[in-house]
């Protein structure tokens, strides 16, 4: 089955830029979403179709996508973007969507 | 604004099924978009089970494709899940969203707040 993979976890202090990537192997033809996900909650998107930032998420939320990987990157991290983030895209026969086993952000 | 609200059992014994139902609020579902669902077991990732249309139309997780069914219900705008013969590796929170799919690129912008379900004796 097709598998997204991330890092277990990254760490940041305050105002650093915080780098999560998500590889998998039809990310070049597949779009890229990003969610984060706060401690008891529902996840909510972050980031849509590789880089696009949905209204009322902060300027912040950038991603970008190279190849295999794509990035979600948060500029200027606060202490409020602690949370676990997913990658979400899907399979090569586009009707299977599959989400990476995400990251833990840690704001030191 | 669309809301979305899980309800059912909390607490299924093994090899029994797992049934919810999705609730939708501020949308009509007989006017598009597909429906999903998604589980997360407790201090795990999350995991795509599957999505339904209006019109029936389903997609699968193929890793539990033989286990789950769908249904629709448009005049109670609400959509349903069962999971078959569950163990205890069904134990998770389970979400019900609204898939946003455009060019054939889909991904789930609104969630309900989960209901956790329990598989045991």
């Amino acid at each position: 089955s097709y598998e997204l993979t991330q890092p277990p976890s990254v760490s940041v202090s305050p105002g650093q830029t915080a780098r999560i990537t998500c590889s998998g192997d039809a990310l070049p033809n597949r779009n890229a979403y990003w969610y984060r996900q706060k401690s008891g909650q529902a996840p909510v998107v972050v980031i849509y179709k590789d880089s696009e930032r949905p209204s009322g998420i902060p300027e912040r939320f950038s991603g970008s996508s190279s190849g295999t990987t794509v990035t979600l990157t948060i500029s200027g991290v606060q202490a409020e973007d602690e949370a676990d983030y997913y990658c979400q895209s899907a399979d090569s026969s586009g009707t299977c969507w599959v989400f990476g086993g995400g990251t833990k952000l840690t704001v030191l | 604004q669309v809301q979305l609200q899980e309800s059912g059992p909390g607490l299924v014994k093994p090899s029994e099924t797992l049934s919810l139902t999705c609730g939708v609020s501020g949308y009509s579902i007989g006017s598009g978009y597909y429906w999903g669902w998604i589980r997360q077991p407790p201090g795990r990732g999350l995991e795509y089970i599957g999505s339904i249309y209006y019109s029936g139309t389903t997609f699968n997780n193929p890793s539990l494709k033989s286990r789950v069914t769908m249904s629709v219900d448009t005049s109670k705008n609400q959509f349903s899940l069962k999971v078959g013969s569950v163990t205890a590796a069904d134990t998770a929170v389970y979400y019900c969203a609204r898939q946003n799919c455009t060019g054939g690129s889909c991904y789930f912008d609104q969630w309900g707040q989960g209901t956790l379900v329990t598989v045991s004796s």
